[in-house]
């Protein structure tokens, strides 16, 4: 089953704009993952944000998170034709092992040059 | 420090066939999950391994299993493989210090095809 949900499913935008996804989640959470997927290949891990934290930055990429909302946002500012790919949100649940994450279906990124 | 590796990277097999997928962790990492994607159903968690033990199992019938080494390697197995099966397989390691977790690192995965 789904906990994360992102939103939109789509986006593109040109380069040097920023790009914000969303993702909402159902349960309680220890902790919530961003990653990037280039077409078809494995996932490569952008960031971690814990439950107690509300935001957090690497580089271009700023995530927050409102767990009383329960959902979280990845922007990703001067967005390049390089970070065309699709984002995906992952959580655990609050006492259950941090081995085990859901993902969203994801947002797919279209960056044109 | 080398990544997440996995073998083999494609795979064709028929119905009823069985497969062993590898996984090899990042050195020191000691928990391996899998992770099965299709374009029907994402990404969906198969298990996660840690300290040779199966931690965790998500909701996949039981001719999907697998098992960890004492070097942490990991293997997966699909037995009387189904059309369905056909998916990209991915396998993600982590640093695990009691309940609390890191980030996963994931292999480029295997792309497993039945016909």
């Amino acid at each position: 089953s789904q906990q994360g949900e992102e939103d939109p499913q789509a986006l593109s935008i040109q380069e040097g704009e920023n790009a914000t996804m969303n993702c909402s989640y159902k349960t309680s959470i220890n902790n919530l993952q961003w990653y990037r997927q280039n077409s078809g290949r494995g996932l490569v891990h952008l960031i971690l944000i814990r439950s107690n934290e509300r935001e957090k930055h690497s580089g271009r990429l700023r995530v927050t998170l409102d767990t009383s909302k329960k959902s979280s946002s990845l922007l990703i500012t001067a967005s390049r034709a390089a970070d065309t790919a699709s984002y995906f949100c992952a959580t655990d649940k609050y006492g259950g092992s941090q081995g085990n994450l859901i993902f969203g279906k994801g947002t797919k990124l279209s960056v044109k040059p | 420090k080398a990544g997440v590796t996995q073998t083999p990277r494609y795979l064709i097999k028929t119905r009823g066939q069985q497969v062993t997928l590898s996984c090899s962790p990042i050195s020191g990492h000691r928990s391996v999950s899998w992770y099965q994607q299709t374009p029907g159903q994402g990404l969906q968690f198969l298990f996660e391994y840690f300290s040779e033990t199966q931690r965790n199992k998500g909701n996949f019938p039981g001719r999907f299993s697998g098992r960890q080494f004492s070097n942490s390697r990991s293997e997966m197995n699909v037995s009387t493989l189904e059309l369905g099966d056909s998916a990209l397989y991915l396998c993600a390691s982590s640093l695990r210090e009691g309940l609390r977790a890191y980030e996963q690192y994931f292999g480029p995965g295997t792309r497993l095809t039945v016909t």
